[in-house]
């Protein structure tokens, strides 16, 4: 089992340009996450889906959509990428119930400039 | 926000020594878990002690937690070279879906 992947390592972006961060797990989970890290802030929720064709907004939603077509993926846009969005970004799933034991993907360093 | 905060914000200690990190929060809480994240990696998922629990184990790993004092505390026992990482702690809380962080203990084990 690969277990949870994110696409693509990294990245660097212009203001104002688009993108679209991708997360699977092959683990059947029904729950999926997506947080941001920054220095000194640990992370932050932006939004989870708790099944497929579900999505709800976490703790910093603003400047982020995200879709869950298939149970096993999880997307991750930005529609006009700016400076503030500069983070690295965690996709991870759990099984069970919402915010349980959560299994991440190693990261997304995106920079915006 | 809600975030959690931990302390020491930083810890420095031989091998074999124990390593003790607290973790406070503002609300009412369902359950509280413990991650490890290695330098540039994901996040690890160590423990998770549910509001009616007031200790857990496992392996080298203890977990205390006074919701009337609103904080948890993390004793890793014989601490190894291996256990340098920063650890973070998150809260469900009772009421609202959502999930926050602390915002971390970096700890550094000197072998």
């Amino acid at each position: 089992n690969a277990g949870v992947t994110q696409t693509p390592k990294f990245r660097v972006l212009k203001t104002g340009q688009s993108m679209t961060l991708l997360c699977a797990q092959d683990m059947n989970h029904e729950y999926m996450y997506w947080y941001r890290q920054d220095p000194g802030m640990g992370l932050r929720l932006i939004h989870y889906s708790v099944g497929e064709g579900t999505t709800a907004k976490g703790e910093v939603p603003d400047g982020y959509n995200v879709s869950r077509l298939k149970k096993q993926n999880f997307l991750l846009g930005l529609e006009s990428a700016a400076p503030s969005q500069t983070s690295v970004y965690f996709c991870a799933s759990s099984y069970g119930r919402l915010f349980g034991e959560q299994f991440f993907g190693p990261g997304t360093r995106l920079t915006v400039l | 926000s809600q975030q959690g905060e931990e302390d020491p914000q930083a810890l420095s200690i031989q091998e074999g020594e124990n390593a003790t990190m607290n973790c406070s929060y503002k609300t009412s809480i369902n359950n509280l878990q413990w991650y490890r994240q290695n330098s540039g990696r994901g996040l690890v998922h160590l423990i998770l002690i549910r509001s009616n629990e007031r200790e857990k184990h496992s392996g080298r790993l203890r977990v205390t937690l006074d919701t009337s004092k609103k904080s948890s505390s993390l004793l890793i026992t014989a601490s190894r070279a291996a256990d340098t990482a920063s650890y973070f702690c998150a809260t469900v809380r009772n009421t609202g879906n959502q999930f926050y962080f602390g915002t971390g203990t970096s700890l550094t084990v000197i072998p």
